[in-house]
């Protein structure tokens, strides 16, 4: 069973750019948490979604960021117009019905604005 | 505003020895903990989990004891193998408010020496 994959692993982006992350969750998971990772801090909670709804948006920022779980295909995290500021660890988890709170980890996407 | 605090960054332990690992939390709505466990350029990998209801969890080598009149939770790891070096980290969720998210500490980096 594979586990939780991210891609890219690492993504350079200009500030002004948009990051595009992907995540596909373990299969027969049906919940998909995004979480940044700031240098030498911890996870920080982002976004908890099902199959087509977002079910916990409150550590999102405002602004330029946004996440989709469609109904196929991966979750995907977008940040729009990048700045310095957003260079972090993204790491995706999933978990699976009817225990969400079971939570397995992707390797992360390391995104770098330059 | 740090609901889980990790408050030792790093710590050093004979190989075979006992390490504690502690995290404290202030939010009462906290009822599902977790360790996990994270090398470099990777994602956290689970260790283990308690859930509020009870004060002690064991698999193998690690336990997890939870004070929740004191809102302290530890991790001991015995005995400690140089394989275990890495950050550890605690998480808590408020699952009965409806959302499965965690909330991480910061972290603290073991080191096991041989």
């Amino acid at each position: 069973n594979a586990g939780v994959m991210q891609n890219p692993r690492h993504l350079v982006r200009r500030r002004g750019q948009e990051a595009r992350l992907r995540c596909s969750p373990m299969k027969g998971h049906s919940h998909v948490y995004w979480y940044r990772q700031l240098p030498e801090e911890g996870l920080k909670f982002m976004v908890y979604l099902q199959k087509e709804n977002i079910i916990d948006e409150s550590g999102m920022p405002k602004e330029r960021f946004s996440a989709e779980f469609p109904k196929e295909g991966p979750s995907i995290l977008r940040i729009q117009q990048v700045v310095r500021g957003d260079s972090a660890a993204y790491f995706c988890a999933s978990s699976p019905p009817p225990r969400p709170s079971e939570q397995y980890f992707g390797p992360g996407t390391r995104l770098t604005v330059t | 505003d740090q609901q889980v605090k990790q408050n030792s960054p790093s710590l050093s332990v004979q190989e075979g020895r006992i390490s504690i690992l502690n995290c404290d939390y202030t939010n009462s709505m906290f009822d599902y903990f977790l360790w996990y466990k994270k090398y470099p350029a990777e994602g956290p990998t689970f260790l283990i989990s308690i859930s509020s209801i009870k004060d002690k969890n064991e698999d193998g080598r690690f336990t997890v004891f939870l004070n929740k009149s004191a809102k302290h939770l530890s991790l001991h790891i015995v005995p400690s193998q140089p394989g275990d070096s890495a950050v550890y980290f605690c998480a808590a969720s408020p699952t009965t408010s409806g959302t499965y998210k965690y909330i991480f500490g910061t972290g603290t980096r073991l080191k096991v020496l041989a």
